[in-house]
């Protein structure tokens, strides 16, 4: 079975500093996506930053950057400057090329910034 | 344009009522879905819609009735809802990359409806 872990329920950082959240996810495919998405309280799901398996450069968007480790099983999101705005649920989420439909969401971890 | 639109924001609507949910984007994409999501759980997908034809039910209970008119809108009409069919219901779409599964490609996500009934 396919699943995606998210080991950290809460976190919460001071404004301007760096947090990392971890994923990790198992599965026997070879090519597949991964995704951060961001729900803040407003409740929209917003895309963060998307990986693709067989793209070995981490992929950054802005302040926010990923650190993927295939053997390891691994997508860790960092977030640098960290912004009140960043206040959210961050969802880790992973789809295989291969014919399945469905995102396998990770349960969640909220983050707080700090003021 | 990464937007996908939903209306209405809230719902309240009683246990015998027919109400209808909408979801609109203009972003060519014609993978559509529905999901719920409860509070503070990931999202579950519901239907999953491609080239306007309904291509997943993920055992939605009969109640929850998908349509998809053409490639831009999907709706989600329901009847005779349950208390426990409360929640934040998602809207997203996605391009059917050629060569892969429905799906496989980036979801872009409404920002919901909040339904509640009594």
């Amino acid at each position: 079975a396919q699943t995606v872990t998210q080991s950290q329920p809460e976190m919460s950082v001071q404004e301007a500093e760096t947090v990392t959240l971890s994923c990790t996810y198992d599965t026997s495919e070879s090519n597949y996506y991964l995704f951060w998405y961001k729900q803040p309280p407003s409740r929209q799901m917003i895309l963060v930053i998307r990986q693709e398996a067989y793209k070995q450069q981490n992929a950054t968007e802005n302040r926010f950057s990923v650190n993927f480790q295939k053997a390891a099983k691994s997508f860790s999101l960092k977030i640098s400057d960290s912004q009140l705005g960043d206040t959210a649920m961050y969802f880790c989420a992973f789809i295989p090329y291969s014919g399945t439909y469905k995102y396998i969401f990770g349960t969640g971890t909220r983050l707080k910034v700090l003021a | 344009d990464t937007e996908v639109t939903q209306t209405p924001k809230h719902l309240v609507m009683g246990m015998t009522n027919k109400k209808s949910l909408k979801c609109e984007q203009h972003m060519g994409h014609r993978a559509m879905y529905w999901y719920k999501q409860k509070a503070k759980k990931p999202p579950e997908l519901m239907f999953v819609y491609s080239y306007e034809k309904l291509s997943i039910n993920e055992s939605v209970p009969s109640r929850f009735s998908p349509e998809c008119p053409n490639s831009s809108l999907l709706n989600l009409h329901l009847h005779a809802l349950q208390p426990e069919d409360s929640a934040l219901y998602l809207c997203a779409s996605s391009q059917v990359s050629s060569g892969r599964g429905i799906g496989t490609d980036t979801q872009y996500f409404g920002p919901g409806t909040r339904l509640t009934v009594l």
